[in-house]
């Protein structure tokens, strides 16, 4: 089962920032935080993951709290493209497989 | 760098019939992955394979369902004796090597009458 809780949809108006909130308060000290995204009838894109600190790539920037029980994405300037299923999801470090939970429905207005 | 690949895209079975999914992973890439999304279902793991070794299959069901991945090749998920639940978009993933992101295909949509 997925240790991660997200709200089921947000919307995002384009051009502002869109935070994605993800709830994850038994993760373990050495499980790491990934994002992937599906676009509709796509295959899961890779986003971005961390363990401690905050990371920034040309995508997204991932935000998390010191205790670790929570993240945030931040893709900083949101277009019509990335209307999505945003999935958080924490992954032991030897632990091959990805355990998608539900995710969030991010939709992009015009 | 071609990404991964999978064919076919759809695949339109008959119950009782066998489906063959095909994946080649991105070049270099020796770690393959097979998901599955049911419809209006988010995705769940199936199995783990690097070249010739199947090394995680915990998300595989018991019978019909079998995965491999040959030393030359893609790797294969076959499915016999379809029946309608196994109707699914089922993906295929790859990396380099173990612990790190995986690419992901664009799937295959198999369909089961």
């Amino acid at each position: 089962d997925a240790k991660t809780t997200q709200p089921p949809s947000m919307d995002c108006a384009e051009g502002r920032a869109a935070n994605l909130p993800c709830n994850h308060s038994t993760i373990s000290g050495n499980e790491y935080v990934y994002w992937y995204r599906q676009i509709h009838s796509q295959g899961p894109q890779y986003i971005i993951h961390g363990l401690k600190n905050n990371e920034t790539n040309e995508m997204a920037s991932l935000i998390i709290t010191e205790d670790r029980k929570s993240s945030t994405l931040i893709l900083p300037h949101a277009t019509l493209r990335d209307t999505a299923v945003y999935y958080c999801i924490v992954r032991p470090p030897r632990e091959e497989k990805l355990t998608f939970g539900t995710g969030t429905r991010l939709t992009i207005i015009p | 760098n071609a990404g991964v690949m999978q064919n076919p895209r759809h695949l339109v079975r008959r119950r009782g019939q066998e489906a063959r999914l095909r994946c080649s992973p991105m070049k270099g890439h020796s770690h393959v992955y097979w998901y599955r999304q049911l419809p209006e279902e988010g995705l769940k793991f199936m199995v783990y394979l690097q070249k010739e070794n199947i090394i995680d299959e915990s998300g595989m069901p018991k019978e019909r369902f079998s995965a491999e991945f040959p030393k030359e090749g893609p790797s294969i998920l076959r499915i016999q004796q379809v029946v309608r639940g196994d109707s699914a978009a089922y993906f295929c993933a790859s990396s380099p090597t173990g612990g790190n992101e995986q690419f992901f295909g664009p799937g295959t949509r198999l369909t089961v009458l």
